[in-house]
């Protein structure tokens, strides 16, 4: 059964840090692993799509890496704004190598950004 | 192009009332998925759709929970009778067709498209 653990639980940093989010998940045969962030109150919104045959992948100041083979992967975010202040959340399909069908979520990360 | 729609935003309903949820995926995405978040924990899997048919309900907690997905346009989740343990953010959500590559800017590789929730209190 796949499990997605994500470290810290909960983060504050002043404007301007650079940080990293972290999410692990037991089983590394998958296909691909979404960030996701979500407002207070609000739905999700997917921030990147990783596949394992990527190492990075890279949408503004945000940069996901993954590392099938120690069942990991990490969001870093660069010079960060109190506008990045959410919940963070890593999600993986199932395993076997398929994109397709239900994910599973980590607990998520929550940001807080101060200024 | 619009996004994944839910209706309502809020509910809240007393033990043993029925509730109905609305999802309407985005257009031309066959795959619609449903997930809750109760209080404190991590979102989990209800059920996927691939067009009208039910590919995967092994997440619905027990008979008290329908989903239907009639002509494979949008989708109902009903909880009858509900009961306190129900209460948490119903998300659902939606992506192209298994193995589609799309680049139309709907997703590529199955990524998932999430609604904003419902967030159902149950007295």
């Amino acid at each position: 059964k796949q499990e997605v653990t994500q470290i810290p639980a909960a983060l504050s940093v002043p404007e301007g840090e650079n940080l990293v989010l972290n999410c692990s998940f037991t089983d590394s045969a998958i296909y691909n692993l979404q960030w996701f962030r979500q407002d207070p109150g609000k739905g999700l919104t997917s921030l990147l799509l990783i596949q394992s045959s990527q190492r990075e992948q890279t949408s503004g100041r945000l940069n996901a890496s993954l590392d099938k083979s120690s069942g990991r992967s990490t969001l870093y975010i660069a010079a960060s704004q109190p506008g990045d202040s959410a919940t963070y959340l890593c999600a993986v399909p199932p395993p076997g190598g398929t994109s397709y069908g239900k994910l599973t979520f980590g607990q998520g990360t929550i940001l807080t950004v101060h200024p | 192009e619009a996004g994944v729609t839910q209706f309502p935003s809020h509910s809240v309903i007393e033990k043993g009332q029925t509730v109905t949820l609305r999802c309407d995926p985005i257009s031309g995405h066959d795959n619609l998925y449903w997930y809750r978040r109760v209080m404190g924990k991590e979102i989990k899997f209800l059920l996927h759709f691939v067009k009208e048919s039910k590919q995967d309900e092994s997440g619905m907690p027990n008979n008290r929970f329908l989903a239907e997905r009639t002509g494979g346009t949008y989708s109902t989740l009903k909880v009858q009778p509900a009961e306190l343990e129900d209460s948490g953010v119903y998300f659902c959500a939606s992506s192209q067709v298994k193995g589609s590559r799309g680049t139309s800017g709907s997703g590529t590789y199955n990524e998932q498209f999430f609604g904003p929730g419902t967030r159902l209190t149950v007295l």
